[in-house]
C-alpha cells in the first residue's frame, strides 16, 4: 500500500538558514501528496499540497515538488525564522478513506 | 467560519474507564475522519464515518467504537482504556471523495490514562 518515508529529526537551524526536509513515498499510481504543519500544543495544518507529478506546492516560503522519477516530494523554505518552529508531516492518501502519514520532523530554528 | 472543532481539549481517564471524544466538522463537510496520534509519532487513522456510516476502519481494537449524527457532528468512544490510549485524538472533516485533496483537522482532544 501506499506509503512516505520521511527524514528523521530533530532539526535545529539558525534563523535565514536553508531549510531541507526529505520525503519518498511508494504509491499506486500518482496520488496526491501533502506535506503538514503541527506547531506545539495545536493539531494538524494542512501546510501545502502537489496534486499530480511535477507539480510544485507552495506556502508560507515553502515549497515542495512532485517528483515521480525519485518519488520524491522534499520541503524546502530558503530562510527560516523562529517561527516555523513545528512538526513537519509528509502524508499520502492511503486510499479513500486513509491519510497515511510519515514520523514526523521536529524543526527548531534559534535566532 | 468555524474551523473542525473538538471537545474537550484536554481529559485524564484512569485505566479501565470508557471516555467519548466529540467533533463537529466544518460547515458543508459531511465526511468525519479520527486519528490517534500518540507522543512522537505520526498520526494514525481509526475511523472514517460519512452520511452515519462507517467508511473505513484502522487496525484498532474493538474497544474504539465511533458514530456520526445527523448533522454530521461525530463521536469516538474508547472503552477499557489501556495507559497506551494516551495520546492527542485528531479529527479531520472533508468534503465527500475529496479527503485525497487533503483534510482540515481540529486541534485535537489529548487524552491521558493513568
Amino acid at each position: 500500500g501506499n506509503s512516505v518515508t520521511q527524514m528523521e529529526g530533530p532539526v535545529t537551524l539558525s534563523e535565514e538558514a536553508f531549510l531541507t526536509i526529505n520525503c519518498t513515498y511508494t504509491a499506486t499510481g500518482y496520488p496526491s501528496l501533502f506535506w503538514y504543519v503541527q506547531y506545539p500544543g495545536e493539531g494538524l495544518q494542512l501546510l501545502l499540497k502537489a496534486t499530480k507529478a511535477d507539480d510544485k506546492g507552495s506556502n508560507k516560503g515553502f515549497e515542495a515538488t512532485y517528483r515521480k522519477e525519485t518519488t520524491s516530494f522534499h520541503l524546502e523554505k530558503g530562510s527560516v525564522q523562529v517561527s516555523d518552529s513545528a512538526v513537519y508531516f509528509c502524508a499520502l492518501p492511503y486510499n479513500n478513506n486513509d491519510m497515511r502519514f510519515g514520523a514526523g520532523t521536529r524543526l527548531t530554528v534559534k535566532p | 467560519d468555524a474551523g473542525v472543532t473538538q471537545s474537550p481539549t484536554h481529559l485524564i481517564k484512569t485505566r479501565g474507564q470508557q471516555v467519548t471524544l466529540r467533533c463537529s466538522p466544518i460547515s458543508g463537510h459531511k465526511s468525519v475522519s479520527w486519528y490517534q496520534q500518540v507522543l512522537g509519532q505520526g498520526p494514525q487513522f481509526i475511523f472514517q464515518y460519512y452520511e452515519k456510516e462507517e467508511r473505513g476502519r484502522g487496525n484498532f481494537p474493538d474497544r474504539f467504537s465511533a458514530r456520526q449524527f445527523p448533522n454530521y457532528s461525530s463521536e469516538l468512544n474508547v472503552n477499557a482504556l489501556l495507559l497506551g490510549d494516551s495520546a492527542l485524538y485528531l479529527c479531520a472533516s472533508s468534503l465527500p471523495g475529496q479527503g485525497r485533496f487533503g483534510y482540515t483537522f481540529g486541534s485535537g482532544t489529548r487524552l491521558t490514562v493513568v
